[in-house]
């Protein structure tokens, strides 16, 4: 089973809706969670950490659900400028897998006019 | 600027000759890894460093050797690329670790024949 799982999509969506992206992770020992955003072929950027208490960043809300292992992020008002691949990413710093991260495979988000 | 540095950029080479992609970072930064990126297998990473002279195997280690004599480089090495090491790599650093935002350098093609 992969560490980290994300509904590759791609999701295809107009201008203002809102779309949500889901992400589980396997390692229930892991600490630190984050969504961070690649546009085609050019390096990923943090778009935001995700805490335990859920955390909004203007249009962007994270959401952690420790007991079910999943992340999930919400877009919403969506921009042309939002179409990218978003990336779920985990760590793990505990035992032997101290100091690896685990990347999702991205979920592609399309924004038409 | 603060930045991660990646030389070259595209490389086309052949199986078995060895080659050298070239990691800096100009933020002090102690965590330095390597991923690589293959469509439909998202970012694996392939070593990494805590600081200098401590280095570890990631997920897909198998074909690549780094070495960390200096806080600010982490070269990949490619003792005998093979076509099956043809992808997009992609150097990060972070401050101290795993648990903060990691920076990505541009990337680097390589193309294996």
């Amino acid at each position: 089973r992969k560490e980290v799982e994300q509904d590759p999509g791609p999701f295809n969506v107009p201008e203002g809706a809102t779309v949500a992206f889901n992400c589980t992770y396997s390692n229930s020992a892991s600490q630190s969670f984050f969504w961070y955003r690649q546009d085609c072929r050019k390096e990923p950027k943090l778009l935001m950490s995700v805490y335990s208490s859920g955390n909004e960043d203007g249009r962007f809300t994270a959401q952690l659900n420790r007991a079910s292992q999943y992340i999930s992020l919400l877009i919403r008002d969506s921009k042309l400028s939002d179409s990218a691949t978003y990336l779920c990413v985990v760590n793990s710093d505990r035992g032997s897998t101290l100091g690896r991260l685990y990347f999702g495979r991205g979920t592609q988000l399309t924004v038409w006019p | 600027e603060a930045q991660v540095t990646q030389n070259p950029r595209y490389l086309i080479t052949v199986t078995g000759k060895k080659l050298t992609v070239t990691c800096s970072q100009n933020m002090n930064h102690e965590y330095m890894s390597w991923y690589r990126q293959d469509p439909g297998l998202g970012l694996r990473q392939i070593y990494y460093s805590m600081n200098v002279e401590v280095t570890d195997k990631g997920d897909v280690p198998e074909g690549y050797k780094v070495s960390r004599k200096e806080k600010r480089n982490f070269p990949l090495i490619l003792e005998s690329p093979s076509p099956n090491q043809t992808s997009l790599y992609f150097c990060a650093s972070s401050y101290r670790g795993i648990s903060e935002t990691q920076y990505f350098g541009p990337g680097t093609r390589l193309l294996v024949l």
